[in-house]
């Protein structure tokens, strides 16, 4: 089955540690994303990555990290640095991350809770 | 600038009944176009995509949606509403032009609700 695999589905911290939600594609797809949703909210995107050993900020990076050393895997780190971490945290990739299509495919998410 | 506004938070109809989910993009270049639904606690499923070919697109579970570029909408739409529509919906935007890169723009979703 292809598809988009995030791990743990829930996963409870407490302040002031660091935690990475796993991402993993065997769709063959160049780029990658995380995105964070909050309750009555629209997807806000964290990082990208087009390809793999290079990625980008979004628009709310601050408190995150990332590394894509490999096409098939893009792990977030969620740092002590986020003011605000507790939220629903969504992986996607896509083909490319230029062209027309550019539709993205989803991961079934992980919902982070800090305490 | 591009972006989307989905005309409405919220949306309430009968089961059989028709659903309309309005959406309205502003964008420089002619754009891509998405609808992705999501049910409480999971992913976002794509139901559908605009890139240019026929203005009404058909997606799955009898969705569809028309686009209109005198009007800069991409609403979504059903004849009879089911019980397994309840859900969230986005309307998407791919911006398209020099300097893509992939990212999108998301509405800020409509949740429907389907009452028996």
């Amino acid at each position: 089955d292809g598809g988009i695999t995030q791990s743990p589905k829930y996963l409870f911290r407490k302040e002031g540690q660091n935690v990475t939600l796993s991402c993993e594609q065997n769709l063959n797809h160049d780029a990658m994303y995380w995105y964070r949703q909050d309750p009555g909210q629209g997807l806000r995107l964290i990082y990208y990555s087009q390809i793999v050993n290079d990625f980008q900020k979004g628009d709310i990076a601050e408190g995150y990290s990332v590394s894509r050393e490999k096409k098939e895997s893009f792990p977030l780190t969620v740092t002590s640095a986020q003011k605000n971490p507790t939220a629903f945290y969504l992986c996607a990739s896509s083909l490319s991350s230029s062209g027309r299509k550019g539709e993205q495919y989803f991961g079934p998410g992980t919902r982070l809770t800090v305490t | 600038a591009q972006s989307v506004t989905q005309l409405d938070s919220h949306v309430s109809v009968s089961e059989g009944t028709p659903v309309l989910l309005r959406c309205n993009y502003s964008s420089s270049y002619s754009p891509s176009l998405f609808w992705y639904v999501q049910h409480p606690n999971k992913g976002l499923q794509l139901l559908l995509k605009y890139t240019s070919a026929a203005t009404l697109v058909k997606g799955i579970n009898g969705f569809e949606a028309e686009f209109k570029k005198s009007e800069t909408s991409f609403h979504l739409t059903k004849p009879s509403a089911h019980m397994s529509d309840a859900a969230e919906y986005f309307c998407v935007v791919s911006p398209y032009g020099s300097g893509n890169t992939g990212k999108l723009i998301f509405g800020q979703g409509t949740t429907l609700q389907v009452k028996p």
